[in-house]
């Protein structure tokens, strides 16, 4: 069965360019995670979904990042006006259930590198 | 607050040693989640193993095992008999309740080289 993948894999922006990073969950997962890592880091939190529902957005860096998962399917991080800190590798994650604890799925990330 | 700390940054070993992964957790909550992952150089994680705080049992899967201690708040994972294979990037994850939902923390990784 097919994984998480994540669109683009490579993406170079000019600074303050908009970019879109996609994700496409496995199949009837309910929960869904976008994480930034940083070279040589771990894995930082940015936003969960439930659903279509966004339930925590507390790890969004600024208001230039928007994420939304309106079928509660396939998922878009957005960010405007993109700044050389928001280089990093965006992972994306996808869970069965909607309760703690689960096993996540991980995509292959892209990685995304602002001149 | 809650965090997690891998110390190790990077681990060389020879072929075959036995080596062990470190990973201390801060929480005050009392319901929690521990995890284990291995990010090859492909850079994908992968999960390795899940473990719920009321359940200090350790475990062995094969040549990898985990001693989980809530009394020094620890989560550790050895590897036997190593082997090149086992090169990556290994991350230990705390998953905690937040504001009536819940999210993941993840130590900063330690780095095992395994050399032939």
């Amino acid at each position: 069965g097919a994984g998480v993948s994540q669109s683009p894999r490579y993406k170079v922006a000019k600074r303050g360019q908009d970019v879109a990073l996609r994700c496409d969950p496995i199949s009837g997962h309910v929960s869904l995670f976008w994480y930034q890592q940083a070279l040589g880091q771990g894995p930082e939190f940015l936003t969960y979904f439930q659903n279509e529902a966004q339930l925590d957005k507390s790890g969004l860096p600024s208001d230039r990042f928007f994420a939304e998962r309106p079928e509660g399917s396939v998922s878009t991080l957005k960010i405007q006006r993109t700044q050389q800190e928001d280089s990093a590798v965006y992972l994306c994650a996808s869970s069965r259930g909607g309760g703690q604890g689960g096993e996540q799925y991980f995509g292959p990330g892209t990685r995304l590198t602002v001149t | 607050a809650q965090k997690v700390t891998q110390a190790q940054t990077e681990i060389s070993v020879v072929e075959k040693e036995d080596v062990t992964l470190d990973c201390v957790y801060e929480t005050r909550d009392t319901t929690y989640y521990l995890f284990w992952y291995k990010q090859p150089p492909s850079g994908e994680l992968v999960f390795l193993i899940r473990r719920n705080s009321f359940d200090e049992q350790n475990e062995i899967s094969g040549r990898y095992s985990w001693n989980f201690q809530k009394s020094t708040s620890s989560f550790n994972f050895t590897i036997t008999a190593s082997q090149v294979v086992d090169s990556a990037v290994y991350f230990c994850a705390l998953s905690v309740t937040a504001s009536g939902t819940y999210k993941y923390i993840f130590g900063t990784g330690t780095r095992l080289k395994v050399l032939a």
